[in-house]
């Protein structure tokens, strides 16, 4: 149990295009949904929190303006990236924490999508 | 001072050996503590969850929390070159709404 699968798992797009990542629990209802980027060797950064049928917590430094998240559903978070440009090129991970009293207190991630902006 | 800190390693071992990974950290308010096994160009992975002090024993994982230290540790038994991959520890105060992570350790069992 508790499977959290991102899609696509890799893209390469070119500068100025918009990119959209979504992330889905597949066996579970999250209320919560985290997205975080990661740089080689490097530890998660958390970028935001998105909230099932609310907006967006954004991390200090982030511009919600380039990173939009939906979180439409229990199941399903979505972050696009706008305008993109070769320094957003990096390794981006969504979790999921489930409601509490079902799978505890804790986040379960997806694989990973690694973005390559040329 | 960081939250939480960790040792980036890389750290090497042979194969069977007890690998001992560490975390301590400043916010004292910290209840929930994780440790995800990483490996390359992919997601963590959950290995281990603990409330509050204590040992937990998993197979050949044994996850140990120090509140009064501030200190975490992870053991792992009879390491395995299946092992090798980056370890992180995560931490946080309730819900895990603040989870913080140590920047991860590289583990490498030699065969």
């Amino acid at each position: 149990g508790a499977v959290v699968s991102q899609h696509p798992s890799r893209v390469i797009c070119k500068s100025g295009t918009s990119v959209k990542i979504e992330c889905r629990s597949l066996d579970f209802q999250a209320t919560t949904m985290f997205w975080y980027r990661q740089f080689p060797k490097k530890s998660l950064m958390l970028m935001a929190t998105s909230n099932e049928g609310s907006k967006a917590t954004y991390e200090q430094g982030v511009e919600k303006d380039k990173f939009l998240i939906n979180h439409a559903s229990l199941t399903l978070s979505t972050l696009t990236v706008t305008s993109a440009h070769p320094e957003d090129s990096s390794f981006y991970i969504c979790s999921a924490r489930p409601l509490k009293g079902t799978e505890g207190d804790t986040q379960y991630f997806g694989p990973g999508t690694r973005l390559t902006v040329l | 001072q960081k939250e939480v800190e960790q040792d980036p390693g890389p750290l090497s071992v042979p194969e069977g050996a007890i690998v001992s990974l560490n975390c301590t950290y400043s916010n004292s308010a910290f209840q929930y503590f994780m440790w995800y096994r990483q490996y390359s160009r992919k997601g963590p992975e959950l290995l281990m969850y603990t409330y509050s002090s204590g040992n937990k024993e998993d197979g050949r994982f044994t996850a140990q929390v120090d509140k009064s230290s501030k200190y975490i540790s992870l053991f792992i038994r009879d390491s395995q070159p299946s092992d090798s991959a980056t370890y992180l520890c995560a931490m946080s105060a309730s819900n895990n709404n603040d989870m913080r992570f140590g920047a991860g350790t590289r583990l490498t069992v030699k065969p």
